[in-house]
């Protein structure tokens, strides 16, 4: 256990729809990773917040959005649902924007 | 585009023998490069980092480096079905935007 939790576990949600999604980070860790990994794929990297500011975007549209709080808890925003966004979605904590990232269990999202 | 390659496998190796899995990555000005092992349906879990050429041993593990060449592999010594999982390759240029492999897919038959 790395002490990330994420939540929802599971998700089903339609297309056109928007969807939140929660991490808190692991204790100490002030720096959360978001990622979305596709079935069979590598995770693939959508934002990082550090200290409540974003600090760095991979190749993602703006509606994927999110949002650090004060204790260092995250949420991952997604407006307008297509198909495609369905995948897991992983968000990893480590300490002043580390390489070393411990990740939480997941949210598996399904788009219908 | 700053890729890491991995192969998709399946990799099959029998118990107690060394697995070898390989990965490869385009931007040389890459500086940290992680291994992670997930199990279907699980999400990653942190094995080994490198951040400098050469080999670096963790038990049963150990993570090789080579930046000329642009490679890192990882040798699993005494391999136990429960190492049977998918191993992801992750290089981290900035910091911030860590690229993952599509990972390689070990069974490790009894």
């Amino acid at each position: 256990e790395t002490g990330v939790t994420q939540s929802p576990t599971h998700l089903i949600k339609t297309r056109g729809q928007q969807v939140t999604l929660r991490c808190s980070s692991q204790s100490g860790h002030n720096t959360v990773s978001w990622y979305q990994q596709a079935l069979g794929q590598g995770p693939q990297f959508i934002f990082q917040y550090y200290r409540e500011e974003e600090n760095g975007r991979g190749n993602f549209p703006p509606r994927f959005s999110g949002l650090q709080f004060p204790n260092y808890s995250s949420e991952l925003n997604v407006n307008a649902l297509e198909l495609d966004d369905s995948a897991l979605y992983l968000c990893a904590s480590s300490w002043d924007r580390g390489e070393t990232q411990y990740f939480g269990p997941g949210t598996r999202l399904l788009v219908l | 585009q700053k890729e890491v390659e991995q192969n998709s496998g399946p990799l099959s190796v029998p118990e107690g023998a060394i697995a070898s899995l390989n990965c490869t990555y385009s931007d040389r000005g890459s500086q940290s490069f992680f291994w992670y092992r997930q199990y279907s349906g699980k999400s990653p879990e942190l094995i080994m980092f490198i951040y400098s050429n050469g080999d670096k041993e963790d038990g049963r593990f150990t993570a090789q480096l080579n930046k000329a060449s642009q490679y890192v592999s990882l040798l699993i010594r005494d391999s136990q079905p429960s190492d049977s999982a998918t191993y992801l390759c992750a290089v981290s240029f900035s910091g911030n935007d860590m690229r993952f492999g599509a990972g390689t897919r070990l069974t490790v038959k009894p």
